[in-house]
């Protein structure tokens, strides 16, 4: 049971260029999510799904796409990088129906950097 | 809008001593607040979570405080170790937040040193 799953866990990007990044969960869990981490300023929502083929908009989704083909993926993509898309990007998933002590699971993280 | 802020950002402590993380946040209609560990170049593991009923969650060494009415919470750590040395994140969940959304804080940089 590997949990949630980030590919790749490194990237460096000239601005413009676009990149993928790919999120798995193996727990079968309805929501997904997509945050940045920026220095002091916490985690911060880009895009969520609540299901296969549904996607919605978080705090910060300008320069973002993302789609929920299937339900164990998510994937978030940059269609041209810019260098304040610099930051540590973190896949979470959950379960629909949350239990007294359900809470969201992490992935380890991509560091991209756009120079 | 929340705002959930944890004052103080980094704190350095000597081994042994107690450990006492603030978070609050704006917004007193919440469904349950958690308290994430972060170790560095790793995702969030999340320590405590409690309910808005309730005023307080415990585990091991770990107790953290629910003041719904103040917007506050504050994690105890007793008797802090090396291992303790990570950041420690809040986040709250509101009532019928679609998709189980979380609000973050910057969260707190703990360094315990031996």
């Amino acid at each position: 049971n590997a949990g949630v799953t980030q590919t790749p866990k490194f990237r460096v990007l000239k601005t413009g260029q676009s990149m993928t990044l790919l999120c798995a969960q193996d727990m079968n869990h309805e929501y997904m999510y997509w945050y940045r981490q920026d220095p002091g300023m916490g985690l911060r929502l880009i895009h969520y799904s609540v299901g296969e083929g549904t996607t919605a908009k978080g705090e910060v989704p300008d320069g973002y796409n993302v789609s929920r083909l299937k339900k164990q993926n998510f994937l978030l993509g940059l269609e041209s990088a810019a260098p304040s898309q610099t930051s540590v990007y973190f896949c979470a998933s959950s379960p629909r129906l949350l239990a007294n002590t359900d809470t969201q699971y992490f992935g380890p993280g991509t560091r991209l950097t756009v120079l | 809008k929340q705002e959930v802020t944890q004052i103080p950002a980094a704190l350095s402590v000597p081994e042994g001593e107690n450990l006492v993380l603030n978070c609050s946040f704006t917004d007193s209609a919440i469904y349950n607040l958690q308290w994430f560990r972060q170790d560095p170049g790793k995702g969030l593991t999340s320590l405590l979570l409690i309910q808005s009923s309730q005023r307080e969650q415990t585990s091991g060494r770990l107790n953290a405080s629910l003041d719904k009415s103040s917007g506050r919470s504050t994690l105890y750590i007793a008797a802090s170790q090396p291992g303790d040395s990570a950041t420690y994140l809040c986040a709250v969940k509101k009532i019928k937040a679609a998709g189980n959304k979380l609000t973050f804080g910057g969260g707190t940089r703990v360094l315990v040193k031996p």
